[in-house]
């Protein structure tokens, strides 16, 4: 089975860090992604992550430990348009006949306050 | 250039009725996903196409559901006697990979938001 796990909620002030964490336990791995998605638009790919460390990108950063089923994104200098759904994916080569799928966790809203 | 785009944006259809939803996915990418998303929570997979072959189809939820690419481009995802239950918002993603992995990331659609009454 597949199991993806992240913080269903957050709340961060301006110019804060805030980080998502995600687990994930799933048969196989073959990459985990981020994903922002503002309320009623579709997600917009973040970062990608396949071996163990730390991806930066700006003020995002993306990191995993396959050991652990673990990641996490570290959002710097937070801004208010930063107020999005994050959400985290896992692409398991076991999941489904012939594809590379992405499973999804719920998602987690997070909220900037001035 | 153009992201992928799907129609209709809204769809309100009565109970028993057959829908067809409509992906146009960026050009030139090779695989084409279906998703459903409820509300507060994340996409949840149906099926994908590698070109024009559907090769995976383990997400759809029963035999109501179906998908065509037949040209390896636009696909169509049809519901055939709708239900209350498949109310939702359908999302269509492409990639330029050939689902073999590396770190091409899926472009998702606005989505098809669907009510069945």
């Amino acid at each position: 089975g597949q199991n993806i796990d992240q913080p269903t909620e957050m709340t961060a002030t301006e110019g804060a860090i805030v980080q998502i964490n995600c687990t994930y336990q799933t048969s196989g791995f073959n990459g985990l992604f981020w994903y922002q998605q503002h309320a009623g638009e579709a997600p917009t790919f973040l970062s990608y992550n396949v071996l163990d460390g730390l991806e930066e990108k700006g003020r995002f950063s993306s990191f995993l430990s396959r050991s652990k089923g673990y990641s996490y994104l570290l959002l710097k200098e937070l801004q208010m348009k930063d107020s999005a759904s994050y959400l985290c994916a896992v692409r398991d080569p076991d999941s489904g006949a012939g594809s590379y799928q992405l499973t999804f966790g719920k998602g987690t809203k997070l909220s900037v306050i001035p | 250039g153009a992201g992928v785009s799907q129609s209709p944006r809204y769809k309100v259809t009565k109970r028993g009725q057959d829908v067809a939803l409509r992906c146009d996915p960026i050009s030139g990418h090779v695989s084409l996903y279906w998703y459903r998303q409820a509300l507060g929570q994340g996409p949840e997979f149906l099926t994908y196409f590698n070109y024009e072959a559907q090769q995976d189809k383990s997400g759809l939820p029963n035999d109501r559901f179906s998908a065509e690419r037949p040209e390896g481009s636009i696909s169509t995802l049809t519901i055939q006697r709708t239900e209350q239950r498949d109310s939702a918002m359908y999302r269509c993603a492409s990639s330029s990979d050939n689902g073999q992995g590396g770190s091409d990331e899926q472009f998702f659609g606005p989505g098809t938001r669907l009510t069945v009454l």
